[in-house]
């Protein structure tokens, strides 16, 4: 089978770091995407994993452990328009099939 | 590029009724997705083609729903008849390839209330 697992929702301060955590189970492995998606926008791309480390990308990090199942994205230097929905999404190795997680909602407050 | 185009960006309609839901993608790009996202089931995959060829339905609901893509520049996404619980943000992504690192970008939806 296949399942996603990320926090529903998240507070945070401006300036702070915030880590959201991911965990999946899936039938195949293809590689990790985490996306940013504002209220009553599109889901944007933020980051990409495939090997197990962390990806540095200015204020954002991704790092994937596969073993584990296992994945997190680190926000630093956090700011207002940093308030939004970011998704965790599995490629299923077999079908090439993006499969989403529901979201972790970070709020970041003054 | 003017990135993933849809329309209408809103639509309210009443059950029974038939919505047709239009998708331009990137030029260039061989792939294109219809995605439904719900409070309830987040972002689920309805529907993907590649070079215009449909090559996994097995997202849609039931047969009351059918998507098409005639060229590489258009596809439509149609719900005949609409039931109140289709009411959902409909997305529409693009991508040059499936595999690996190939980035999907969304376009910006259709919001669908079915009354």
């Amino acid at each position: 089978g296949q399942n996603i697992d990320q926090p529903t929702e998240m507070t945070a301060t401006e300036g702070a770091i915030v880590q959201i955590n991911c965990t999946y189970q899936t039938s195949g492995f293809n590689g990790l995407f985490w996306y940013q998606q504002h209220a009553g926008e599109a889901p944007t791309f933020l980051s990409y994993n495939v090997l197990d480390g962390l990806e540095e990308k200015g204020r954002f990090s991704s790092f994937l452990s596969r073993s584990k199942g296992y994945s997190y994205l680190l926000l630093k230097e956090l700011q207002m328009k940093d308030s939004a929905s970011y998704l965790c999404a599995v490629e299923n190795g077999a079908t090439n099939k993006l499969i989403f997680g529901t979201g972790t909602l970070l709020a970041v407050q003054p | 590029d003017a990135g993933v185009i849809q329309s209408p960006r809103h639509e309210v309609t009443e059950m029974g009724q038939e919505v047709t839901l239009r998708c331009k993608p990137i030029s260039g790009h061989d792939y294109l997705f219809w995605y439904r996202q719900t409070m309830m089931r987040g972002l689920e995959l309805l529907i993907y083609f590649n070079n215009n060829v449909p090559i996994d339905d097995s997202g849609m609901p039931e047969d009351r729903f059918s998507a098409k893509m005639p060229n590489a520049s258009f596809s439509t996404l149609k719900i005949q008849p609409s039931e109140p619980r289709d009411s959902a943000v409909y997305f529409c992504a693009s991508s040059l390839g499936l595999e690996g690192s190939e980035t999907q970008y969304f376009g910006p939806g259709t919001r669908l209330l079915v009354l």
